[in-house]
Formats: structure tokens, sequence, C-alpha cells
């Protein structure tokens, strides 16, 4: 199974953009990269997910590389309501389970 | 839209007891997922069903947990005789469908809180 690597913590400024790497060197072709955070005592939420091309929604924006092998989270203009863990994960069998890591505890401060 | 349904949300039961939680996905949603969140871990999956059917429960501790989707919808995941290492949070997620190649996104409940003691 492809797994990825994420930074363990990082902090950011308020009003900033937050840049989330994480690098995923095993990806099969036919592989979605995804993005989920998880507020203190709720579930995780959805963010975006992507397969080649950069992608951008009302929360964020996906940058893949060429290569797929890395991509990076962006996070436009930090709120404290972003301080959350960010999980980066290849989706990988056909039956379409997530596969969690320890993910990047972001911490957005004032 | 109505999100993931859990309950309950909270609870505590001694060691040796039974529990029992219970999930409601969204409406139309064929894939039912379970997942075990120890504190300080991220998710891990226990069990995938696919409609009534189950397509992935190789981490399902099968001597203490089992789970049920009999209908299809709703979801039971029960826990006897609970031990102490069984503390976490029990997630229940849901997706349209389980291709992981076709984005579909999955949605995720909540959460129900069990402390074991």
């Amino acid at each position: 199974d492809a797994k990825t690597t994420q930074p363990t913590s990082m902090d950011c400024a308020e009003g900033r953009a937050a840049n989330l790497p994480c690098n995923h060197s095993t990806i099969s072709g036919n592989e979605y990269v995804y993005w989920y955070r998880q507020i203190h005592s709720q579930g995780p939420q959805y963010i975006i997910h992507g397969l080649k091309n950069n992608e951008t929604n009302e929360m964020a924006s996906l940058i893949i590389t060429e290569d797929r092998k890395s991509s990076t989270l962006i996070l436009p203009h930090a709120t404290l309501r972003d301080t959350a863990v960010y999980y980066c994960i290849v989706r990988t069998d056909s039956w379409g389970k997530l596969q969690f890591g320890a993910g990047t505890q972001v911490v957005v401060t004032p | 839209e109505a999100g993931v349904a859990q309950s309950p949300r909270y609870k505590i039961i001694e060691k040796r007891q039974s529990v029992a939680f219970w999930c409601n996905p969204i409406s139309g949603h064929a894939t039912l997922y379970w997942y075990q969140q120890i504190l300080g871990q991220g998710p891990k999956l226990l069990i995938q069903f696919q409609n009534n059917g189950v397509v992935d429960d190789s981490q399902l501790p099968k001597d203490r947990f089992s789970a049920e989707r009999l209908k299809g919808v709703d979801s039971t995941l029960k826990i006897q005789p609970a031990k102490l290492e069984d503390s976490a949070v029990y997630l229940c997620a849901s997706s349209y469908g389980a291709g992981g190649y076709s984005g579909n996104t999955i949605y995720f409940g909540e959460g129900s809180w069990l402390t074991v003691v």
C-alpha cells in the first residue's frame, strides 16, 4: 500500500497561508490523494482530493507534483478555527478504504 | 443533507461488560465503515460493509467485536466483553460507492467515545 509522510507539527500565523506538505513516493497511477482534518473531539472532515491535476474548492487548494510523488495542501488564509490534525491519505485499494497515518498537528496562532 | 448519525455519544462501562454503538449513514450511501481511534493516533479501520455484506474485516478483533448491517442501512458495532484497551472513539463513516478510484468521498460521524474502567 502507498504510504504517506507528513511533518509531525507546524505552526501558522492567523491570516497567512498554511502550506502542508505530504510525500507519497510509492503512489500508483490511478490512486487518489485525499486530505482530511480532525478538530479536537470531532470526526474527520473531508477537505479535498485529487488525482493528477491541481484542485481548489472553498476550503483549500491541492497542488500535486507532476511525478505525483508529493503534494501540498494550501489553506489560503488560516484562521484559529483551522487548528486541527491534517491527514494526507492515498486511497489505495479497489474497495476505497482510507488508511490514516499520524497526520500533521497544525496550530494557528493570533 | 443530514450527515452520518451515531449514538451514544459517550459511554463509560466496566471491563468485561458489553456495549453497542449505532450508526445511521447518509441516505443512499451503500458503503459503511467503522473505525477505531485511540487517543493520539489516527483512525484505524475495523470493518467495511458494501450494502449488507462485509468486504473487509481484517482488523476487527473477532473474539470480542462484532458488527452487522442487516438491511443495508443502519449498522451496529458491539464489544463483548470489553477490555481496558478498547477505550477509544468509534467512528462510523459512509460513502456513495466503494470504489477508491472513482473519487467517492467518505463522510464521518462525530464518533462514540468509549471509556472502559
